[in-house]
């Protein structure tokens, strides 16, 4: 079972519409909940970050942890063609010897249509 | 030049070639990082720096070998190759190496895409 599950899609929306991304874990060590944006021919970069359980807003998105449930979420708002890009999940332990490692998801390929 | 930048951006090199990859982060950080990325897999961490010492070797063939001179350089020394191993390389630093500080923010390059023959 891979450590970090998240649909690669692709995903395509109008603009406008809400957008949900979302990761499902199974190590209970992770404690830190990234969302990273890339878009086409460039690196990734960070969008969200969290600690826990919880909601965290800015602006049009909204990064949501259920560490019960394991699942993070990325809600994006009134979508926008620019926000087509791969979204990509990640995590990270608290302690221990895998403290500053990055673990990844797959990453979700979004297209939003005008 | 500002952020993280890598040079070339494209590679194409058969399997018996030896070819070197750099990165260069114009950020302060201290420390440095290679990722491979390939379709349909996640990121994968291949190495880390902090303070130009190595800090982690993720299982990686011999045949990628990372140099860091100094916290501004890091580079993929790449020999007798697999087709396998065609993928998109990421270089990444950050300001503390993410050990001490699990705040510690990774800034990404916009990678090497290498294709081997």
């Amino acid at each position: 079972q891979k450590e970090v599950e998240q649909d690669p899609g692709p995903l395509s929306v109008p603009e406008g519409a809400i957008v949900s991304l979302n990761c499902t874990y199974s190590n209970s060590a992770f404690q830190y909940f990234m969302w990273y944006r890339q878009y086409s021919r460039k690196g990734p970069e960070l969008l969200m970050y969290t600690y826990s359980s919880g909601n965290k807003e800015d602006g049009r998105f909204t990064a949501q942890v259920d560490k019960s449930s394991k699942y993070i979420s990325l809600f994006i708002r009134d979508s926008q063609p620019s926000d087509s890009a791969t979204y990509l999940c990640a995590m990270r332990a608290a302690g221990g010897t895998s403290y500053g490692k990055l673990t990844f998801g797959q990453g979700t390929i979004l297209t939003v249509h005008p | 030049e500002t952020g993280v930048t890598q040079t070339p951006r494209h590679l194409v090199m058969g399997m018996t070639n030896k070819k070197s990859l750099k990165c260069e982060q114009h950020l302060g950080h201290n420390a440095m990082y290679w990722y491979k990325q390939s379709a349909k897999k996640p990121l994968e961490l291949m190495f880390v720096y902090n303070f130009k010492e190595q800090t982690e070797n993720n299982s990686v063939p011999s045949r990628f070998s990372p140099e860091c001179p100094n916290s501004s350089h890091l580079f993929l020394h790449l020999h007798t190759l697999q087709p396998e191993d065609s993928a998109l390389y990421l270089c990444a630093s950050s300001p503390r190496g993410g050990l001490a500080d699990p705040w510690d923010e990774q800034f990404f390059g916009p990678g090497t895409r290498l294709t081997v023959l």
